[in-house]
């Protein structure tokens, strides 16, 4: 059974630009979740999807956007990106059986700079 | 708005020395709580979780944590401290119900530093 897997590890992205991250999720979870930790800090939820619909949104702009695929994977994509966006990047997966009880597994997270 | 304090940034303890980090949270209802533990640039990985009865729960690696609701507290304690607990802890409240059931709000992380 494989874990959660994002791809790529690290990524140097310039002001304004836009960016994809990757997810897969462990086998058989049908939920993910995305988190973004700034360096010192907790990781905080951007959104989550499940069964490839957004199912609740944290305190993030429309910049940051997801989508989940038929496989359960799933893209973080961010547009117009600023400075502040540099941190890592988790995604975290679920079995999603509509339990707030599941735990959620993470994978290693993709480092983003944004020079 | 659930959120929860970790109350200590930086703890510094012996090798074989007792642990006790501590974690206070602000929820409405029952708390689903969580610790994980997170080594340098890799991700999160589950300790343990408390969800109801038993309010002494047991996890991985020699650790457990302690249920107190009257003080708002899931402290995570260990008798014995190894080199290789050095890491960054975070506690987590999970979101009971609603949309956005199971996200986690974290705290702002503990480092654990370990002396030989």
């Amino acid at each position: 059974e494989t874990g959660v897997t994002q791809s790529p590890t690290h990524l140097i992205k310039t002001r304004g630009q836009q960016v994809t991250l990757r997810c897969s999720s462990q086998s058989g979870h049908n939920t993910v979740s995305w988190y973004q930790q700034a360096l010192g800090q907790g990781p905080q939820f951007i959104f989550q999807y499940y069964r490839e619909e957004e199912n609740g949104r944290g305190n993030f702009p429309p910049r940051f956007s997801g989508l989940q695929f038929p496989n359960y994977s799933s893209e973080l994509n961010v547009n117009a990106l600023e400075l502040d966006d540099s941190a890592l990047y988790l995604c975290a997966s679920s079995l999603g059986q509509r339990s707030s009880t599941d735990t959620q597994y993470f994978g290693p997270g993709t480092r983003l700079t944004v020079l | 708005a659930q959120s929860v304090t970790q109350p200590d940034i930086h703890i510094t303890v012996s090798e074989g020395a007792s642990l006790e980090l501590r974690c206070n949270y602000s929820y409405g209802a029952t708390p689903y709580l969580f610790w994980y533990v997170q080594s340098p640039g890799q991700g999160l990985q589950l300790l343990l979780k408390y969800f109801s009865g038993d309010t002494l729960v047991q996890g991985i690696k020699g650790f457990e944590a302690e249920f107190k609701r009257s003080q708002s507290s899931f402290n995570l304690r260990k008798p014995s401290v190894h080199w290789s607990d050095a890491a960054e802890y975070f506690c987590a409240v999970g979101n009971a119900g609603g949309t956005s059931y199971g996200k986690l709000t974290f705290g702002q992380g503990t480092i654990l530093t370990v002396h030989p």
